[in-house]
């Protein structure tokens, strides 16, 4: 299976942060490297798939970048709603992994 | 719009058997792989297993290989989780997801509960 580790476990900012989370993979995933949100109680909200594609509704503040085993999500400008969790996940083989989650607080 | 609706969880007690069911809208639903994802409490999102959209090939994670059938009937737009000889750490939230391009879960149901307890 692949393994994927994300850092950091938790990150604490103010708004109009930036912020950057990253993940590595224990091989090369080319690039099925995905990101989600997740609020406390609600269901994990696609952010960014395949490294860089912004899902329907991601603000542009979110972007992805990366290759191979090493990518990373940067928050521009971090506002109120975006203090959430966030986790990558990798869809190059079965089984889907995820990263083990980034909590941002303020 | 897209929309999944999950069912079927509850409180089961170990070595038990249960049935997740899932509604989907909004999209052509024999068109699109679909999967199971689990959360325990205060954890992460672990993938469970998916299927092919005429439910020719399934995949599983190796913790639940051999004791969950995920299954589809494409004719009630339905996606079905069965799990038996289930575990303490099969508790979770259970969310059902459309499958898209690259295989990511682009949309996600509100999830239904599952506990296993002795």
């Amino acid at each position: 299976d692949i393994q994927i580790t994300q850092s950091p476990s938790s990150l604490t900012a103010s708004v109009g942060d930036r912020v950057t989370i990253t993940c590595r993979a224990s091989q090369s995933i080319s690039n099925y490297l995905h990101w989600f949100q997740q609020k406390p109680g609600k269901a994990p909200k696609l952010l960014i798939y395949a490294v860089s594609n912004l899902s329907r509704g991601t603000p542009s503040r979110f972007s992805g970048t990366g290759s191979g085993a090493d990518f990373t999500l940067t928050i521009r400008t971090l506002q109120p709603e975006d203090f959430a969790t966030y986790y990558c996940q990798q869809t190059y083989t079965t089984p889907r992994t995820f990263g083990q989650g980034t909590k941002l607080e303020i | 719009e897209v929309q999944l609706v999950e069912s079927g969880g509850g409180l089961v007690q170990t070595g038990g058997s249960l049935r997740l069911s899932c509604v989907a809208s909004g999209f052509t639903f024999s068109s699109e792989w679909m999967s199971w994802v689990r959360q325990a409490p205060g954890k992460g999102l672990e993938w469970v297993a998916n299927i092919k959209e005429d439910g020719s090939e399934e995949y599983y994670v190796d913790s639940v290989e051999g004791r969950f059938t995920i299954s589809r009937d494409n004719a009630k737009n339905s996606l079905y989780l069965r799990m038996n000889s289930l575990r303490a750490e099969d508790t979770a939230m259970y969310y059902c997801a459309k499958d898209g391009a690259f295989g990511v879960q682009n949309y996600w149901g509100q999830g239904t509960l599952v506990t296993v307890s002795s």
